[in-house]
């Protein structure tokens, strides 16, 4: 059974970079049928998709937040990270990462538990 | 960005009701649209793609329809477990974007 897991801070300083890594496990990263997003979801508010990456690195942000956006993948060790720099507090969120079967623009099949990263000093 | 719009926002319901949720693309999608359920401090969960097609292990009772720019998600026997907040979600182009959810609660 595939599983994905979030793994990061959970408290970032405004002004600085908050960094996540999505763990794969149950299946492989590189499987050429899937790509791989992120999604976040501000606390009691809706779904905003992130961005999304192919196993070869190939990527797609949303325009919103593609200028302070990266996500990259390291197939050795079945994991995609994101990096999201400059924050404020209105990037505060659950992150969620997700397997996505059709490329890079859903539907998601498979989500992780989702990570609450808190931005403030 | 394409918006995807639902209604409502939110409904009460009882045990055993039928329910229908709309969801409004901003611009045509064709079929290009799923369905999620999402239960309070949990991930959400793929119910419908392609407008309507049951992802596997997703009860019978849940049901998608439409085409174009108008959606319908249908639970025809609202269960306990069914409650939660349900959203709809556009991969026809890039953002992908969901609508604003509707949250199903307990009459």
């Amino acid at each position: 059974q595939l599983q994905l897991q979030e793994s990061g801070p959970g408290l970032v300083k405004p002004s600085e970079t908050l960094s996540l890594t999505c763990t794969v496990s149950g299946g492989s990263i590189s499987n050429s049928t899937y790509y791989w997003g992120w999604i976040r979801q501000p606390p009691g508010k809706g779904l905003e998709w992130i961005g999304s990456i192919y196993y070869s690195g190939s990527t797609d942000y949303n325009p919103s937040l593609k200028s302070r956006v990266t996500v990259s993948v390291d197939m050795s060790k079945n994991q995609f990270s994101l990096k999201l720099r400059s924050v404020t507090a209105a990037d505060t969120a659950v992150y969620y990462c997700a397997r996505d079967y059709s490329g890079g623009l859903g539907p998601f099949d498979y989500w992780g538990q989702g990570t609450l990263v808190t931005v403030s000093s | 960005d394409i918006q995807m719009t639902q209604s409502p926002s939110s409904l009460s319901a009882s045990v055993g009701d039928r329910v229908t949720i709309t969801c409004r693309a901003s611009q045509t999608i064709t079929r290009y649209l799923n369905w999620y359920q999402q239960k309070p401090g949990k991930a959400p969960k793929l119910l419908i793609y392609a407008a309507s097609s049951l992802e596997s292990g997703v009860p019978s009772r849940f049901s998608g329809s439409g085409s174009g720019t108008d959606f319908t998600l249908t639970i025809s026997s609202l269960q306990p477990e069914d409650f939660a907040t349900y959203y709809c979600q556009q991969s026809y182009s890039t953002p992908p974007t969901f609508g604003g959810g509707t949250k199903v609660e307990i009459k």
